[in-house]
């Protein structure tokens, strides 16, 4: 069946570097939904991309979609404390169900 | 406006019990969806429902029911519950009309079952 696979599954990093997530799907989507988990949260919604070769920006977070319109990336510069969390992609499945990745945890070292 | 509020927060219970997990939403939305979230892994959706007196089967339905007898709120229900079962278990819901809307979460219900 469809699937929506991301990663790394975790990422560490210091504070102050880059941090990205990658996203890569079966088949080809309509639009792709990034969400933000804090620890010990629930996701909330960041961004929906469309259009093919979308990018988007979120004052230090940039947002991708491929051109095939099968994958998508999220990067976020010079991270800050208020960054971690895990960040998930969703992609449109059959029957409005959303099909989610399994999310990259973003984890700043002390 | 309160979004999504689930009931209870946490919950703990034994094999073979049986619970209701209540969510509503204020935000007049016609989706709903039941996800259950377990340690290192995504989203898995159990149940949805696309309006009132309507539902329908996700990825993980198995060992769970669902109602929504009124548009602001959809039920959960575990009529025996396993040791499997423990999860924290989200609710969302979104608008309609463009089925991929973003989803608004509710806080989540921890259950352990023991």
């Amino acid at each position: 069946g469809q699937q929506v696979m991301q990663i790394p599954q975790y990422q560490h990093v210091q504070e102050g570097e880059d941090f990205t997530t990658y996203c890569n799907s079966s088949t080809t989507l309509s639009n792709i939904q990034w969400y933000k988990q804090r620890p010990g949260g629930h996701p909330v919604f960041l961004i929906q991309l469309v259009k093919s070769g979308e990018v988007k920006k979120q004052k230090r977070l940039t947002f991708q979609f491929g051109e095939a319109k099968k994958n998508s990336s999220l990067h976020i510069t010079a991270t800050q404390t208020t960054d971690v969390g895990t960040y998930f992609c969703a992609g449109p499945g059959s029957n409005y169900q959303l099909i989610w990745g399994a999310g990259t945890k973003l984890i700043i070292k002390p | 406006n309160a979004g999504v509020t689930q009931t209870p927060k946490f919950r703990v219970l034994k094999t073979g019990q049986s619970m209701t997990l209540l969510c509503a939403q204020d935000m007049n939305h016609e989706y709903m969806y039941w996800y259950r979230q377990d340690p290192g892994m995504g989203l898995r959706l159990i149940h949805y429902s696309v309006g009132e007196g309507t539902t329908a089967k996700g990825e993980v339905p198995d060992g769970y029911n669902v109602s929504r007898l009124k548009k602001q709120n959809f039920l959960l229900g575990l009529e025996s519950a396993a040791p499997s079962q423990t999860s924290v278990y989200f609710c969302a819901s979104s608008k309609s009309g463009a089925p991929y809307n973003e989803q608004f979460f509710g806080p989540g219900t921890r259950l352990t079952v023991l």
